[in-house]
């Protein structure tokens, strides 16, 4: 069966560090990847997505960047961290056919 | 951007009770999907509504999706504690990517 890994789970960071934000699935090839990023209260902000290894589409411009270095395997990056960039990050993957996300745990973010 | 926008914002009900949330969108569709969250967790999908059905059940809940009033509307019967969550409608236009509502906080009471 497939499963999706996310980690950390919580990170606190200063203003002005980096961030990686790992998330890796398992059972399935070639997975579409999400990142989305949900304020406090508010629905998900797509972020980016990647149909294949090194293929990366952003939706939104900002502070952050993504990678697929593996075919399951994508990370999502800051090089300096804005208190903006505070919030849950969730990872998802869909396979083939009908476009059905599955969610990693996600990841909070507190800048301070 | 957000596509869909759920309505209402927050819901409290009495367990056994039915509770109904809407979910409107503004352009062409594929599909329509219903997502659950529990406060803190990643969102679990509960059902998927393709644009040329009009209705949809999986246990508990029933699904209806207009699209030419481009509306869709997520029933859950008998409500249980077990439901309290916050319920987000996602469309799918068909380009890889699903545009999330800010969803519906529903509270059910013993």
């Amino acid at each position: 069966s497939q499963t999706i890994h996310q980690w950390p789970a919580t990170l606190v960071q200063p203003v002005g560090s980096p961030l990686s934000l790992e998330c890796t699935v398992e059972g399935t090839s070639n997975p579409n990847l999400y990142w989305y990023r949900q304020a406090a209260g508010r629905g998900l902000q797509l972020l980016f997505y990647s149909v294949g290894i090194g293929q990366i589409s952003s939706e939104v411009p900002q502070n952050l960047s993504a990678s697929r270095p593996q075919d399951r395997q994508f990370i999502l990056s800051s090089k300096k961290l804005l208190l903006s960039d505070s919030g849950f990050y969730l990872c998802a993957w869909s396979g083939a056919g009908a476009n059905v996300l599955t969610f990693g745990a996600g990841s909070r973010l507190t800048v301070l | 951007s957000q596509q869909g926008e759920e309505d209402p914002q927050a819901l409290s009900i009495q367990e056994g009770e039915n509770a109904t949330m809407n979910c409107s969108y503004k352009t062409s569709i594929n599909n329509l999907q219903w997502y659950r969250q529990n406060s803190g967790r990643g969102l679990v999908h509960l059902i998927l509504i393709r644009s040329n059905e009009r209705e949809k059940h999986s246990g508990r809940l029933r699904v209806t999706l207009d699209t030419s009033k481009k509306s869709s509307s997520l029933l859950i019967t008998a409500s249980r504690a077990a439901d309290t969550a916050s319920y987000f409608c996602a469309t799918d236009g068909g380009d890889y990517k699903l545009s999330f509502g800010a969803g519906t906080t529903v509270t059910v009471r013993a």
